[in-house]
């Protein structure tokens, strides 16, 4: 079957930085995605990568092992407003997006 | 920009009635639209594919019967919820593809909270 795995909740201070992982096994890979949510709200784009490596833009930078079936989201100088969940999903062998559970982020002061 | 609008936002009815609800890509054309499903604190459930001019392709589970996608032009998308019950209240959110964009991001449109009493 396919599965995406990251973490329910995490709790990180705000200016600090946190990692959010997230492990998958699908039918084929076509890139992985990683999206925002607020809560009530329509998730927004953050990144894709499709090749291993390292992709920074802003505060944000997302990192993708193909080998490990590993990606993380990494954002820095943390804001009250990046609070929401982080989505994880895969573009399988069938371009349809595997999503993961996400992750609640939530940001103390 | 590729903006998706939803339209309504949100809707309140009586169960056994039916619920439509609009998904539009303003400024680029989508050939392909999707809808997906979400409960709270859940991750999205992928409802349907829905190709321009073609029946829309279900997943597993999904009633087409009951959930009624129409894909009747290239910035145009509806799903229709006939004779809904209470178990039918969640948010439904609709994405489009893009086919001028490099690789295959879906644009979300903002959600449909349907409350069906």
């Amino acid at each position: 079957g396919q599965n995406i795995d990251q973490p329910t909740e995490m709790t990180a201070t705000e200016g600090a930085i946190v990692q959010i992982n997230c492990t998958y096994q699908t039918s084929g890979f076509n890139g992985l995605f990683w999206y925002q949510q607020h809560a009530g709200e329509a998730p927004t784009f953050l990144s894709y990568n499709v090749l291993d490596g390292l992709e920074e833009k802003g505060r944000f930078s997302s990192f993708l092992s193909r080998s490990k079936g590993y990606s993380y989201l990494l954002l820095k100088e943390l804001q009250m407003k990046d609070s929401a969940s982080y989505l994880c999903a895969v573009l399988d062998s069938n371009y349809q997006l595997i999503w993961g559970a996400g992750t609640k982020l939530i940001i103390k002061p | 920009g590729a903006v998706v609008s939803q339209h309504p936002s949100r809707v309140i009815c009586k169960s056994g009635t039916s619920v439509k609800i609009e998904c539009r890509s303003l400024d680029f054309q989508a050939t392909t639209m999707f809808w997906y499903r979400q409960f709270p604190k859940k991750s999205l459930m992928l409802m349907a594919t829905s190709n321009e001019g073609s029946k829309a392709t279900y997943e597993q589970g999904v009633e087409k019967d009951k959930f009624l996608i129409n894909h009747a032009s290239l910035t145009l998308s509806t799903l229709t919820v006939t004779s809904a019950h209470p178990e039918d209240s969640s948010f439904y959110i609709c994405s489009a593809r893009n086919r001028d964009r490099d690789y295959n991001e879906q644009f979300f449109g903002p959600g449909t909270r349907l409350t069906v009493l």
